[in-house]
């Protein structure tokens, strides 16, 4: 089965910088590569995500890159500010009418220092 | 458009105690996800369901079960409590045949098994 694998564990970066978390997943039949950001004591929520036929994509300040030969993708946050302090997780799945087969990475604990 | 809800919000119970916790949702999905968090291990899947009437087993199935006897209501059921399941208990949903694949989460019940 599908195994993703997530790093750093825990970032701290200046208010300003750029952060950027990687993830690598096993099976080469995932197409879709979803990133969520969960806020301490809320729940999960999508911010930004990828299918297999695009290799990047942006949304203002976040982006995620996608590297289908060495199955891995990253997500970058540029200009960090200190409402990006979060818990963040990238995932994987075969993709459509495979939703259910969505499998997480462990997560990377993001801070800001101002 | 109250998304997705989680009852209850917070439980404690002994060990050997039952308990249900609800997830209802109200954008017509048809697939919903019952995880659990734990610190350093990111989302796991613990049940899911693609329609009405269907369960399926994830990737940490045991000491639960769950059914779906309505298409807004996925429940979780814990027969016979363990400390084992303190956790966080997030329910998902996420509608067939939408590309993005995007699983919207609920607020998250908060067990603790003594």
């Amino acid at each position: 089965g599908e195994n993703v694998e997530q790093h750093p564990s825990t970032l701290s970066v200046q208010e300003g910088d750029s952060a950027v978390i990687k993830c690598t997943y096993s099976d080469s039949a995932s197409n879709y590569f979803p990133w969520y950001k969960q806020e301490l004591g809320k729940r999960p929520q999508l911010i930004i995500d990828i299918r297999s036929n695009v290799g990047e994509k942006k949304d203002q300040r976040i982006a995620v890159t996608l590297n289908k030969t060495a199955k891995h993708f990253s997500l970058h946050i540029t200009e960090t500010q200190p409402e990006d302090s979060a818990v963040y997780f990238c995932a994987a799945s075969p993709g459509y009418s495979s939703a259910s087969k969505i499998i997480f990475g462990s997560g990377t604990r993001l801070s800001i220092r101002p | 458009n109250a998304g997705v809800t989680q009852t209850p919000k917070f439980r404690v119970l002994k060990t050997g105690q039952s308990m249900t916790l609800l997830c209802a949702q109200d954008m017509n999905h048809e697939y919903m996800y019952w995880y659990r968090q734990d610190p350093g291990m990111g989302l796991r899947l613990i049940h899911y369901s693609v329609g009405e009437g269907t369960t399926a087993k994830g990737e940490v199935p045991d000491g639960y079960n769950v059914s779906r006897l309505k298409k807004q209501n996925f429940l979780l059921g814990l027969e016979s409590a363990a400390p084992s399941q303190t956790s966080v208990y997030f329910c998902a949903s996420s509608y067939e045949g939408q590309p993005e694949e995007t699983q919207y989460f609920g607020p998250g019940t908060r067990l603790l098994v003594l």
